[in-house]
């Protein structure tokens, strides 16, 4: 079946650097996406999302990329601080019904 | 202030017990969902309600049952629980919104089923 994924489940970064976490999804009918932030031992918390109309939207420190064509999406962060360690999913909304398919996580570790 | 809060945080449980989680939420918000969180997976959705006499089943519905008692509340339950059930369960809400309506989390609760 058609699932929404990521390339990597693990991410490890300077503290300072950019990072760029990624997310590969199968369907076409596709039309909503959104990135979650969960730090241990709390909910996904919201932090950005896109629709199927645009190509780049940016929020503070935060910009999602979303490629139509290659149906991949990237969550890139500018200057990585160490609270940003957490696990991040990528969702997308397939019919419009408000049901979301998780991918399953990539951990992101900010090193000092 | 919480907006979506969740009841019991922590629960260790024996097989064979029936178990209630409990989510309330302050949003106004008319949909609500269960999921549970495997580790290493993403998160899985087990029953969602669009309004107080809606119930719809999820991917994973088997062997749960839910009541949505009001707007604000939606509840899940285990009614024989099993050691397969161990896991992290999030509540969520959202408004009703066509295309982009964005969910909101519960902190979770955290099911041991020995």
């Amino acid at each position: 079946g058609e699932s929404v994924g990521l390339h990597l489940p693990t991410l490890s970064v300077q503290e300072g650097d950019n990072s760029i976490i990624n997310c590969a999804y199968s369907n076409s009918a596709s039309d909503y996406f959104i990135w979650y932030k969960q730090e241990s031992g709390k909910g996904p918390q919201f932090i950005i999302d896109i629709r199927s109309n645009m190509d780049k939207r940016q929020g503070q420190r935060v910009t999602v990329l979303l490629n139509k064509t290659v149906k991949h999406l990237s969550l890139q962060i500018a200057a990585t601080q160490p609270g940003d360690s957490a696990v991040y999913f990528c969702a997308e909304n397939i019919d419009a019904g408000n049901m979301l398919t998780f991918g399953g996580g990539t951990r992101l570790m900010v090193k000092p | 202030d919480a907006d979506v809060t969740q009841t019991p945080r922590n629960r260790i449980t024996k097989t064979g017990k029936r178990i209630m989680l409990e989510c309330s939420q302050t949003k106004g918000h008319d949909r609500m969902y269960w999921y549970r969180q495997d580790p290493g997976l993403g998160l899985r959705l087990i029953y969602y309600s669009f309004d107080v006499k809606d119930i719809n089943k999820g991917e994973i519905s088997d062997g749960y049952s839910v009541s949505r008692q009001a707007q604000a509340k939606f509840s899940l339950s285990l009614e024989s629980a099993i050691p397969n059930q161990t896991a992290l369960y999030f509540c969520a809400t959202s408004e009703n919104r066509v295309s982009t309506d964005t969910q909101y989390f519960g902190p979770g609760t955290r099911l041991t089923v020995l």
